[in-house]
């Protein structure tokens, strides 16, 4: 079956603007997460929501980043104002649940601000 | 805090076995998961282990050790396409989020 999808793969945008990324988690999969992965690093966690509501938003990095889940299954991860520093691999996962069960991780988007 | 610690880089030859070694001090602990990641790919599940001991798949085991902190990959019988980074990552009790290490990269060699 399709696996978890995120778009654009590749986003470049200059330093200041406003930029949304999507993940489309696996059908059923009612645990969503985000994380970012910098070059050479593991990903680092973001936000986590179960159902529609953000359950750990924890790793938000600053008031610039904010995550939406409105209807419990598609997500979209956005950043204003962006900085160098925000350029990374930004990846979605999924699982059936929370709590102990298998991620299973998008091809990631990857961000360069410019 | 949250630490787990793995090596950067690992070389082994075609054929051989190796081991990716995962220390990590965190603050609640359910389960220790292990993730193969190719370049510019997505990770992708190896293993998870909840309980102290060997859990063997095909080519590859992991083991763990709660009261040490300690978990380790086993990769036998080696192929190229075995070349990729290793994560190890830890699921707390209370958490649902993955706290990873910064990885091990294998170079597999003929």
């Amino acid at each position: 079956g399709a696996g978890v999808s995120q778009t654009p793969s590749n986003k470049v945008t200059e330093k200041g603007k406003y930029v949304e990324l999507r993940c489309d988690p696996i059908s059923g999969h009612t645990a969503l997460y985000w994380y970012r992965q910098s070059l050479g690093q593991g990903p680092e966690f973001l936000i986590y929501f179960q159902g529609t509501g953000a359950a750990d938003d924890s790793g938000l990095p600053n008031d610039r980043f904010f995550a939406v889940r409105p209807e419990g299954s598609v997500s979209t991860l956005k950043i204003q104002r962006t900085e160098r520093g925000d350029s990374a691999v930004y990846l979605c996962a999924s699982s059936l649940a929370g709590n102990s069960y298998e991620q299973y991780f998008g091809p990631g988007t990857r961000l360069t601000v410019t | 805090g949250q630490n787990i610690d793995q090596p950067t880089e690992m070389t082994a030859t075609e054929g051989a076995i190796v081991q990716i070694n995962c220390t990590y001090q965190t603050s609640g602990f359910n389960g220790l998961f292990w993730y193969q990641q190719h370049a510019g790919e997505a990770p992708t599940f190896l293993s998870y282990n909840v309980l102290d001991g060997l859990e063997e798949k095909g080519r590859f085991s992991s083991f763990l050790s709660r009261s040490k902190g300690y978990s380790y990959l086993l990769l036998k019988e080696l192929q190229m396409k075995d070349s990729a980074s290793y994560l190890c990552a830890v699921i707390k009790a209370a958490g649902n989020k993955l706290t990873f290490g910064g990885g091990t990269r294998v170079l597999v060699k003929p």
